[in-house]
């Protein structure tokens, strides 16, 4: 079965400071889907990023980054340079390639980023 | 703006009543998913639907239900309403309903049962 944990519940930093999100998944299949959803204050979910199992490049996106590592099952989120705005809950979320699209979410890391 | 229109915002019922949240997807998206997320559950996939037919089922109590209609936009039925079934209910798009494909989620519909 499939499973995604976010062992960090809530992470506070000061603005400019650059922070990391971990995300460790669980999955059998040799196929599987990695996302990165962003959750503000205002409620709605903000798709981020896709990663396919075939890809361990390391992507950046302006102040965001990603670091997919399979020998860890680790697909971790850093925000460089954070600012207030990116106070948000973020969601890792996983989908296999066997068992239809459902995304399985994990937890959720609650980020306040403080002035 | 996701595209994903999700209707009403908010609800707020009583216990036994029974509802019905819209969703109009992103336009082109023929597969429409919904989800709950509560405190206590976090975010669970209810169904899925492609093209009118139902694709795929998770963890989704008797008493709701959901369709897909023919110009794709998609309901969901909550009926029997208990207290425990305050949460946000999600609706998300995709272009095919593949597992590659990133869902894009509405606004969501918040529902609080007294």
């Amino acid at each position: 079965a499939q499973k995604v944990t976010q062992a960090q519940t809530e992470i506070s930093v000061v603005e400019k400071e650059d922070v990391t999100l971990d995300c460790v998944y669980e999955t059998r299949d040799t196929t599987y889907y990695l996302f990165w959803y962003k959750q503000p204050p205002s409620g709605e979910l903000v798709f981020l990023i896709r990663r396919n199992s075939f890809d361990e490049q390391n992507e950046i996106s302006g102040r965001y980054s990603w670091n997919f590592q399979k020998s860890t099952s680790s697909f971790n989120f850093t925000i460089t340079a954070s600012q207030v705005v990116d106070s948000a809950v973020y969601f890792c979320a996983l989908s296999e390639g066997t068992s239809g699209s459902r995304l399985t979410f994990g937890e959720g890391t609650q980020l306040t980023v403080n002035p | 703006d996701s595209g994903v229109t999700q209707t009403p915002k908010h609800l707020i019922t009583a216990t036994g009543q029974r509802v019905t949240l819209r969703c109009s997807p992103r336009s082109g998206d023929l597969s429409v998913y919904w989800y709950q997320q509560s405190l206590d559950q976090g975010l669970q996939f209810l169904i899925q639907y492609y093209n009118g037919e139902e694709r795929a089922k998770g963890n989704i109590l008797e008493r709701f239900s959901a369709q897909q209609f023919p110009d794709l936009h998609s309901e969901l039925n909550l009926s029997s309403l208990e207290l425990g079934d305050s949460a946000l209910y999600f609706c998300a798009s995709s272009v095919e309903g593949a597992s590659n494909q990133p869902q894009h989620f509405g606004d969501g519909t918040r529902l609080s049962i007294l």
